[in-house]
């Protein structure tokens, strides 16, 4: 199906473990972005992406890192998972163009212990 | 800082009972307001565009507007299907980096 997928769905990781989660897209958008969702806070930008092998850092970056080598993937990695990056993490993408909406994968739920 | 708060956090109707979401933002360089729809357990699903003061967008039940600090989400005889988290975005331009800024939403329950 058409779409933007992110594997897995639910993640339990231990305190400085790297975790790597994955988000492919089906549209050929050039941009891609990572969010994280916390009560209280809303969505939170991570980094984003406006074409392969460019990114950028977004609102929250520390702690994270992406890649993006092929336009359909934009896995981010959590080089040594904290307890504070507990959170449901989102990918979404845009469409090329002057409209800025843009459409959200089913998310991740991560757990760090 | 650009800004976005969205009242009130959470809002009770009863099934046909109309009423509005508010999304009020301090922003510079707006290029556009976005609402979302968010069910649990789900990444938020795309209602609405408004790009300039004054402009309506309309969805079903759901109609968005947007004022030169605010947009309202009114919801006119809702549905228990309608319960959902709305959130409102902005899409700001400062010095050439792009990005949305969301508010943290506020949760719709509609009794029936």
């Amino acid at each position: 199906d058409a779409g933007i997928t992110q594997s897995p769905r639910y993640k339990i990781t231990e305190t400085g473990r790297q975790v790597t989660l994955m988000c492919h897209q089906t549209w050929s958008h050039s941009y891609m972005f990572w969010y994280r969702q916390d009560l209280g806070h809303g969505l939170r930008l991570i980094y984003y992406s406006a074409a392969a092998d460019i990114t950028d850092k977004g609102e929250v970056p520390d702690g994270y890192v992406v890649s993006r080598s092929k336009t359909e993937n934009f896995p981010l990695t959590l080089e040594s998972a904290t307890r504070s990056q507990t959170s449901v993490y989102f990918c979404a993408s845009k469409m090329d163009g002057s409209s800025y909406e843009q459409y959200f994968g089913p998310g991740t739920r991560l757990t760090v212990t | 800082e650009d800004q976005v708060t969205q009242s009130p956090e959470a809002l009770r109707l009863q099934e046909g009972e109309s009423s509005s979401l508010n999304c009020s933002y301090t922003v510079s360089g707006l290029r556009g307001l976005f609402w979302y729809r968010q069910d649990p357990g789900k990444g938020p699903e795309f209602l609405f565009t408004l790009y300039s003061a004054g402009e309506e967008k309309e969805k079903e039940r759901l109609k968005a507007t947007l004022t030169k600090k605010e947009s309202f989400l009114h919801i006119t005889a809702p549905k228990p299907e309608d319960s959902a988290t709305y959130l409102c975005a902005v899409h700001v331009t400062n010095f050439g980096n792009e990005k949305l800024t969301f508010g943290t939403g506020t949760r719709l329950t509609i009794i029936p």
